[in-house]
């Protein structure tokens, strides 16, 4: 089983939209969660860390469920721009090493 | 400001042709880390250092090699590339989670062909 699973889409969705990603967890001991957003050819960037209380940045919301062991991402008010790969991310407690997805695309259409 | 850097950006190397490529951070983190990705796949942890320890995951072939030797530079070497090691091949460093910080920083990526 992998430790972090994605849906892989491609989710197309058109300008405006809100689109939500979610992404699951296997290791209860996973501590830290982060998205990232990965463009075609390029390295991942860190969008947002994901903390329990969850978290907002302008358009984008993070939330983190530890009983369903999963952690999702909104994105509203879609732009052009937003077209990219996401990429879930979690880190174990007391360790320096990161799992991640697969990662979910996302096109965004005008 | 790069603060993490990958050289070259692009690398050709021939099948078998032993080849080498670095890392250099400004941000003086604790941990260097080696990925390799694939097109359309998860990056793949090969290996990573907490300052001078090693620590390889169990199935990253023996063909691939790392050095650093300081802080700021981190290498990786692969001995004999395939035509199965064309790929990205990511930097990256945190501070490790020791300070309590656990965000990792990605350098822009060495894109590896192998002919």
């Amino acid at each position: 089983r992998k430790e972090v699973e994605q849906d892989p889409g491609p989710f197309n969705v058109p300008e405006g939209a809100t689109v939500a990603f979610n992404c699951t967890y296997s290791n209860s001991a996973s501590q830290s969660f982060f998205w990232y957003r990965q463009d075609c050819r390029k390295e991942p960037k860190l969008l947002m860390s994901v903390y329990s209380s969850g978290n907002e940045d302008g358009r984008f919301t993070a939330q983190l469920n530890r009983a369903s062991q999963y952690i999702s991402l909104l994105i509203r008010d879609s732009k052009l721009s937003d077209s990219a790969t996401y990429l879930c991310v979690v880190n174990l407690y007391n360790f320096n090493k990161f799992y991640f997805g697969s990662g979910t695309k996302l096109n965004v259409k005008p | 400001d790069a603060m993490v850097i990958q050289n070259p950006r692009y690398q050709v190397t021939q099948f078998g042709k032993p080849v080498t490529l670095s890392c250099s951070q400004t941000l003086n983190h604790n941990v260097m880390y080696w990925y390799q990705q694939k097109s359309s796949q998860a990056p793949k942890l090969l290996f990573h250092y907490y300052d001078k320890d090693f620590n390889n995951e169990a199935d990253t072939p023996d063909n691939f090699q790392s050095r650093r030797p300081n802080t700021s530079f981190c290498f990786l070497d692969i001995r004999s590339p395939g035509l199965g090691d064309a790929a990205m091949y990511l930097c990256a460093t945190s501070r490790g989670y020791e300070t309590g910080s656990y965000e990792q920083y990605f350098g822009p990526g060495t894109r590896l062909t192998v002919t």
